[in-house]
């Protein structure tokens, strides 16, 4: 069974562009969480979405949005991007909504923003 | 606010050594609690989980962890460590909404030979 799936794997952006990641979750699997790891933050919880709707939302700025569609598929989006934005991008999914089932992650996309 | 630490940045143990891997939570009921393991280059996988129980959790890779409420801890054991152990590990309480995970900032372990 097909593992989750992060595209791409490596970004290079410039400082002020956008960006869309893009997540499938595992066959079956309806909800989708982000996660932002660094080396001075750690990991942190961006997002949240469970059928096609956004469940909850960790502290970061507005410009980090997200979305998911019907067949469970979830993009986020990073407008303005900011040399701060530079990080793995870690995607989750588990069958039912929340964190507590226990999470299966995709291999994430490590941005880098010059 | 719900918090975890991993009071080890880095540990190194020798192949065929035994292993703990030290976490404390701060929460105030029963906590859903996690261990991970992230490989360089690669997301996390999951190790096990506590829900509620037998505070002793067997995991996969022959991991397992044991829940003390009176210390709020959750350390993660291995009795015999191979070199593919080597990688950083991640100690998760869930919120209180249960909708994020927590994280500690990890251990990593190294394996000499």
């Amino acid at each position: 069974k097909a593992g989750v799936t992060q595209t791409p794997r490596y970004l290079i952006k410039t400082r002020g562009q956008q960006v869309t990641l893009s997540c499938s979750p595992i066959s079956g699997h309806r909800s989708v969480s982000w996660y932002q790891q660094t080396p001075g933050q750690g990991l942190q919880f961006l997002f949240e979405y469970f059928s096609e709707t956004q469940r909850n939302k960790g502290n970061f700025p507005g410009r980090f949005s997200g979305r998911q569609f019907s067949n469970s598929r979830s993009e986020m989006n990073v407008s303005t991007l900011e040399l701060g934005d530079s990080a793995l991008y870690l995607c989750a999914s588990s069958l039912e909504a929340g964190a507590n089932y226990g999470y299966t992650f995709g291999s994430g996309t490590r941005l880098t923003v010059v | 606010a719900q918090s975890v630490t991993q009071p080890d940045i880095h540990i190194t143990v020798s192949e065929g050594a035994s292993l703990e891997l030290r976490c404390n939570y701060s929460y105030g009921a029963t906590p859903y609690l996690f261990w991970y393991v992230q490989s360089p280059g690669q997301g996390l996988q999951l190790l096990l989980k506590y829900f509620s129980g037998d505070t002793l959790v067997q995991g996969i890779k022959g991991f397992e962890a044991e829940f003390k409420r009176s210390q709020s801890s959750f350390n993660l054991r291995k009795p015999s460590v191979h070199w593919s152990d080597a990688a950083e590990y991640f100690c998760a309480v869930g919120d209180q909404a249960g909708t994020a995970l927590i994280f500690g900032k990890g251990t990593t372990l190294s394996v000499s030979s």
